[in-house]
């Protein structure tokens, strides 16, 4: 069965700084892949996903992801980090095992520190 | 707005009660799930419904009864909850059932439940 990995539960950066949230995966085929964001009193928004197309993914808000298969791994990276996107991130894969449902990591809190 | 949306928003609940949550879609999917979130645990995928039909049910307990009368509309109806069901319950929709591989899933905003 597919999984996801997310090391840290939560993480602090400061306003301008890079913002890394790290997920590792775990699949016996070739993973689809998504960083889902949820705001506070929100309900989850798909930030970015990969589905082969290119190993760089960007996404709304200024994310990006970059899917390297050597290391099994699909962080996370915004440049300069926003007040704006402190929130929960959650990485997940997709399980061809399971009709493709999309398995969901135990989430990252980023907080922003002014 | 995602195009699903769930009412109520908040739902206080007495371990008594009956009470419905209620999940709309307007984007044309034909598969609807519901979700538990609770604090410290990851997402829990309780039941799956694609084109009306529940084709799973992740050993959810009895007092919990989905219900999808139609393609555009899922319930989850409460019944004797415990405290510890309390939990944001969070709808989702995809374009089709198996959808990781190109779609995703789009979320509504969740239910805020406690039970007392």
């Amino acid at each position: 069965a597919q999984s996801v990995t997310q090391l840290g539960s939560h993480v602090s950066v400061s306003e301008g700084a890079l913002v890394l949230l790290r997920c590792n995966y775990s699949s016996s085929v070739p993973p689809y892949l998504f960083w889902y964001v949820q705001y506070p009193n929100q309900g989850l928004q798909l930030l970015l996903k990969y589905t082969s197309a290119a190993t760089l993914v960007k996404g709304i808000n200024g994310f990006e992801a970059e899917f390297k298969k050597s290391e099994t791994s699909f962080h996370l990276t915004k440049p300069s980090a926003h007040m704006s996107d402190a929130a929960e991130y959650f990485c997940a894969v997709s399980d061809p095992d399971r009709d493709d449902k999309i398995i969901f990591g135990k989430g990252t809190r980023l907080h922003i520190l002014p | 707005e995602t195009g699903v949306t769930q009412t109520p928003r908040h739902l206080v609940m007495g371990m008594t009660n009956k009470k419905s949550l209620k999940c709309e879609q307007h984007l044309g999917h034909n598969a609807m799930y519901w979700y538990k979130q609770s604090a410290k645990k990851p997402l829990e995928l309780m039941f799956v419904y694609s084109l009306e039909e529940r084709v799973e049910n992740n050993s959810v307990p009895s007092r919990f009864s989905p219900e999808c009368p139609n393609s555009s509309h899922l319930f989850l109806h409460l019944h004797t909850l415990q405290p510890e069901d309390s939990a944001l319950y969070l709808c989702a929709s995809s374009q089709q059932r198996g959808p990781g591989r190109d779609y995703g899933y789009t979320f509504g905003s969740g239910t805020r439940l406690t039970v007392v």
